[in-house]
Order: C-alpha cells, then structure tokens, then sequence
C-alpha cells in the first residue's frame, strides 16, 4: 500500500519567513496530493492540493510542487503569520487518503 | 453551503459497549470515508461508502462496520469496544470519492473507558 512520509515533524518560524514541509510517497499510482491543516479541536481543512500532471499550483501565501519523478511534493508558506499555527498533513490518493505523520508548525511573533 | 456535520462531538464508552457515529456530507456529495486519528497511528483509513454500498476498507477488525443511506448520510458502528479504540474518528465528503477533493467534519471524540 501507499506509505507516505513528512519532514520535519516540528518547525518553528519567525513570523514573515518561510515554512517549508516536505513528503515523500512510495505508489506511483498516485495521482492526487492534497494538504491539509489541522487546528486545535477541529478537523483537517483542505488548503491546497496537486494532481500528477501539474507541477506548481499556489493559491496567495500557498504553493505546492510536486515532482512525480522522484516521488516528493512540497509545500511552501510565505510570509507566515501567527494563524498559521497549526499541524499540517500531506496525503497521497488513490482510491483512499494516505497522509504523512503530520507538521506542528508554529509561528512566533 | 453546509459543512460535513458530525454527531455526536463527543462520546465516553465502557469497554465492551457498542457505538455508532453518525456523519452528513455536503450536500450533492456522494462519497463518504471515515479516518481513525491517534496520536500514535495517526490518520487512518476505515472504509469508504459511495452510494450506500462499501466500495473501499482498510486494515480494521471486523469491530469496525459502517453503513449509508440513500441521502449519503453515513453511520460507522463499533462493537466490542476496547481501550484502544480510543480516537477522533473523522468522516470525510467528496463528490465521488477516489481522487477527488475532499471536505473533513469536525469529528467525534470517543474515549472508552
């Protein structure tokens, strides 16, 4: 089955700088890669997503990139802020969601 | 436009009772999956239900069952409960499931006892 891994598990940023989380999958018949974000009580909120024949797609402070050659996709925050503390999941589909472990992301001001 | 509502937000069982868990999609979505998050297991998947039929399950004892109605509500069920089951169970609405986005409630938090 699909396993999918995300780098780091924790990351810490200033707020205006950049967060960056990284995933790997491992079934090349994946073919849709969503992220999500997950706050406190609450469950994961799609932010962003990528199919297999794209490569960048960003949607204002977001951005995903995926190289499907080498089997790992991306995503970049700019300029954080402090709501965007939260932990972030990467997943891989096929005919289920297969996420990565999670990134507790936390913004300091 | 209405969100994936779940019922009830939270739940405490004694082992060996039974539960069920109950999940509206979105509106003119036909697909519904359920996830069991851990702290240790992380997301997982339980089974997926595309109009009223179980298309897709994952690696859960057969504890775990889940139905659909014909307005694509869902309902998962849990007998036997044991300690481990312990979890935010998450149900998640698509307009058809398989690769397609999809759309998380807000869960409900069982705890056995």
């Amino acid at each position: 089955g699909e396993n999918v891994e995300q780098h780091p598990s924790t990351l810490s940023v200033q707020e205006g700088d950049s967060a960056v989380i990284k995933c790997t999958y491992s079934d090349s018949a994946s073919n849709y890669f969503p992220w999500y974000k997950q706050e406190l009580g609450k469950g994961p909120q799609l932010i962003i997503d990528i199919r297999s024949n794209v490569g960048e797609k960003k949607d204002q402070r977001i951005a995903v990139t995926l190289n499907k050659t080498a089997k790992h996709f991306s995503l970049h925050i700019t300029e954080t802020q402090p709501e965007d503390s939260a932990v972030y999941f990467c997943a891989a589909a096929d005919y289920k969601l297969s996420f990565g472990a999670g990134t507790t992301v936390t913004v300091r001001a | 436009k209405a969100g994936v509502t779940q019922t009830p937000r939270y739940l405490i069982k004694t082992r060996g009772q039974q539960v069920t868990l109950s999940c509206s999609p979105i509106s003119g979505h036909r697909s519904v999956s359920w996830y069991q998050q851990t702290p240790g297991q992380g997301l997982q998947f339980l089974f997926e239900y595309f109009s009223e039929t179980q298309r897709n399950k994952g690696n859960f004892p057969g504890r775990f069952s889940g139905r659909q109605f014909s307005n694509s509500r869902s309902e998962m069920n849990v007998s036997t409960l044991e300690l481990g089951d312990s979890a935010l169970y998450l149900c998640a609405s698509s307009l058809d499931g398989l690769d397609t986005e999809a759309f998380f409630g807000q869960g409900t938090r069982l705890t056995v006892v």
